[in-house]
């Protein structure tokens, strides 16, 4: 079974500070990895995916993730945060002809 | 780019009450799905659809029906609303099921009274 943690249920920095969201992930096949983002009263859309090859994904908005198979995590990150990113963030887990399991999410607030 | 888009966007059920939610994608997706929201608790699966024609159950499918439609639409059924029911609902859809992007509809928040 596939299962997904993401480790803090709310993260806060400064405008301009470093923003590190953590997801680890549990799967006994290669994984497809997602990190979404959830505005408020808003639908999810996809910020980044890996599937195959190169282990650094870039994403939309600045978002970089890497994937680490070793420590079998796939952390969101950002070098400056904005106000703008100010949201909820979801990373998932799927396999080949498999369905997307999330996590329980991360709220980021970012403080002027 | 209507995307995927879930009517109606509010409801007030009263216990025992019926009513089906409407999802529909404009993406020529094969794959589709139902997700409640829940505080603390992410995206759980309800049920999905992989192809047309085709349903299963997902993660907490107690209390639902859905059914695909045809390939656009792909709607939910609670037949006797329970307070347990209160969340807000998510369709999504993909072009396949496993490493494709899922595209969400904006959501429907369902308060069972």
């Amino acid at each position: 079974a596939q299962s997904v943690t993401q480790l803090g249920s709310h993260v806060s920095v400064s405008e301009g500070a470093l923003v590190l969201l953590r997801c680890n992930y549990s799967s006994s096949v290669p994984p497809y990895l997602f990190w979404y983002v959830q505005y408020p009263n808003q639908g999810l859309q996809l910020l980044l995916k890996y599937t195959t090859g190169a282990t650094l994904v870039k994403g939309i908005n600045g978002f970089e993730a890497e994937f680490k198979k070793s420590e079998t995590s796939f952390h969101l990150t950002k070098p400056s945060a904005h106000m703008s990113d100010a949201a909820e963030y979801f990373c998932a887990v799927s396999r080949s002809q498999g369905n997307l399991i999330f996590g329980k999410g991360t709220k980021l607030s970012v403080k002027p | 780019n209507a995307g995927v888009t879930q009517t109606p966007k509010f409801q007030v059920l009263k216990t025992g009450q019926s009513m089906t939610l409407q999802c529909a994608q404009d993406m020529n997706h094969n794959s589709m799905y139902w997700y409640r929201q829940d505080p603390g608790m992410g995206l759980r699966l309800i049920y999905y659809s992989a192809s047309e024609g085709t349903t299963d159950k997902g993660e907490v499918p107690n209390g639902y029906n859905v059914s695909r439609l045809n390939k656009r639409e792909f709607s939910l059924r609670l037949e006797s609303a329970a307070p347990s029911q209160t969340s807000v609902y998510f369709c999504a859809s993909s072009l396949d099921r496993g490493n494709t992007e899922a595209f969400f509809g904006q959501g429907t928040r369902l308060t069972v009274v």
